[in-house]
């Protein structure tokens, strides 16, 4: 199976702030990278598919890139609602598989 | 709008079956893979089986292989998961999720995740 990594597990943010997010494959999965927000108790929510293109519905202050085995979510000025937890997904290679997540709280 | 319903999730024994429904809606369902996917009390997403559209082909996680089994009926809209041999560790929030490209797991949608305890 292929591993996902992600760094950091935490961080602490305040408004308006840029945001990076790293996620790492633990081989070559071209651009079949997924980055979803899940908020406590409810469903993750797509927010970026194949590395960079954008979720329709999902505001452009979030942007992602990469290839290969090295990913990138950013998020240009974080908003209140942004406060979630992140995760990066491939969809390379079955079965599917998730990184550990980056929580993201207000600092 | 698309919407996908869980429901079948309770307490049971080690040892236990259970069996979780997923009604969908907004979407053609009948050409559409479905997946389930999990997450632990406190811990990340683990994805657990799919189905393609007509349920003739199945995949599932190692963990769960020869104990799940994933279903579906296009008639009323809806995917199962027939969960047999039940452990400790199968305590999960169950969702099932629409993929936006089908097989490849990207999910667009998910339902709202129902509950399963596995506990003496």
């Amino acid at each position: 199976d292929i591993q996902m990594t992600q760094s950091p597990s935490s961080l602490s943010a305040s408004v308006g702030d840029r945001v990076t997010i790293t996620c790492r494959a633990s081989q070559s999965i071209s651009n079949h990278l997924n980055w979803y927000q899940q908020k406590p108790g409810k469903a993750p929510n797509l927010l970026i598919y194949a590395a960079s293109s954008l979720q329709s519905g999902v505001p452009s202050r979030f942007s992602g890139s990469g290839s290969g085995t090295d990913f990138t979510l950013t998020i240009s000025s974080l908003q209140p609602e942004d406060f979630a937890t992140y995760y990066c997904q491939q969809s390379c290679c079955t079965p599917p598989t998730f990184g550990p997540g980056t929580k993201v709280d207000i600092k | 709008e698309v919407q996908l319903v869980e429901s079948g999730g309770g307490l049971l024994q080690p040892g236990g079956s259970l069996r979780l429904s997923c009604s969908a809606s907004g979407f053609t369902f009948s050409t559409s893979w479905m997946h389930w996917v999990r997450q632990a009390p406190g811990k990340g997403l683990v994805w657990v089986s799919r189905s393609n559209a007509d349920g003739t082909t199945t995949h599932y996680a190692d963990s769960v292989k020869g104990r799940f089994t994933i279903s579906r009926d296009n008639a009323k809209n809806t995917v199962y998961l027939q969960m047999n041999s039940l452990r400790a560790e199968d305590t999960a929030v169950y969702y099932c999720a629409k993929s936006r490209v089908g097989y490849d797991f990207v999910g667009d949608y998910w339902g709202q995740g129902i509950l399963v305890t596995v506990s003496s």
